[in-house]
């Protein structure tokens, strides 16, 4: 069984929509990075989060550390928006060495 | 700032032939990391070093070599290509958080095929 489980694994939505992609995991967890993946290939930082919330621009991400979760919300959605979304996480003790990945969410928004 | 660099961005190898991938970091970040990602996989950890002269294996480090002699540099060393790597390679490097975790910037990435 994977460690980090990510749904849906892919997701259309309609420009404007309010995006939500979840991240399960199994372990203990001193950290939590949600990531994009352009079109291109290129892989970019989007949060990094230890507990409660964060918000950039449209983006929101947000975790429950009791219930082993985390969500990143998308407002407004744009097609530029579109790309694979990846949920890692750094066990416990916390080292580099000890990033998980999960499969990614595949978003596409339609003009 | 680059960055993050990877050099070459695609290659094509026969097997048995052995190549290095480049990598260097203009961040002064202590920590660096290989990763290969396949279709269907999340990101794979390779090896990883914690300073210049350290490095540790990863999740799937059989058939690469690597070594940290700078803080700037990481190459990755595959040493007999086989048709298994075939995969995209991310290096990534990184520095860590007080409040716990290690902010990751990545490459561009190399995709690498082996006949």
């Amino acid at each position: 069984k994977n460690e980090v489980e990510q749904s849906p694994q892919n997701l259309t939505a309609q420009e404007g929509e309010f995006i939500t992609i979840n991240c399960s995991y199994s372990v203990g967890i001193s950290a939590l990075h949600w990531l994009q993946q352009h079109p291109g290939g290129g892989i970019v930082s989007l949060f990094m989060l230890s507990s409660g919330k964060k918000k950039h621009g449209r983006l929101i991400a947000t975790i429950n550390i009791q219930e082993k979760h985390s969500s990143l919300h998308i407002t407004a959605s744009h097609p530029r928006d579109s790309a694979v979304y990846i949920c890692a996480v750094f066990k416990i003790p916390g080292s580099q060495g000890n990033l998980i990945f999960g499969k990614g969410t595949k978003l596409s928004v339609k003009p | 700032n680059a960055g993050v660099t990877q050099t070459p961005k695609f290659q094509v190898l026969k097997t048995g032939q052995s190549m290095t991938l480049q990598c260097a970091q203009d961040m002064n970040h202590e920590y660096m990391s290989w990763y290969r990602q396949d279709p269907g996989m999340g990101l794979r950890l390779i090896h990883y070093s914690v300073g210049a002269g350290i490095t540790d294996q990863g999740e799937v480090p059989n058939g690469y070599n690597v070594s940290r002699s700078t803080t700037e540099d990481f190459p990755l060393r595959l040493l007999s290509a086989a048709p298994s790597q075939t995969s995209v390679y991310f290096c990534a490097s990184s520095y860590s958080r007080s409040r716990g975790g290690y902010e990751q910037y990545f490459g561009p990435g190399t995709r690498l095929t082996v006949t």
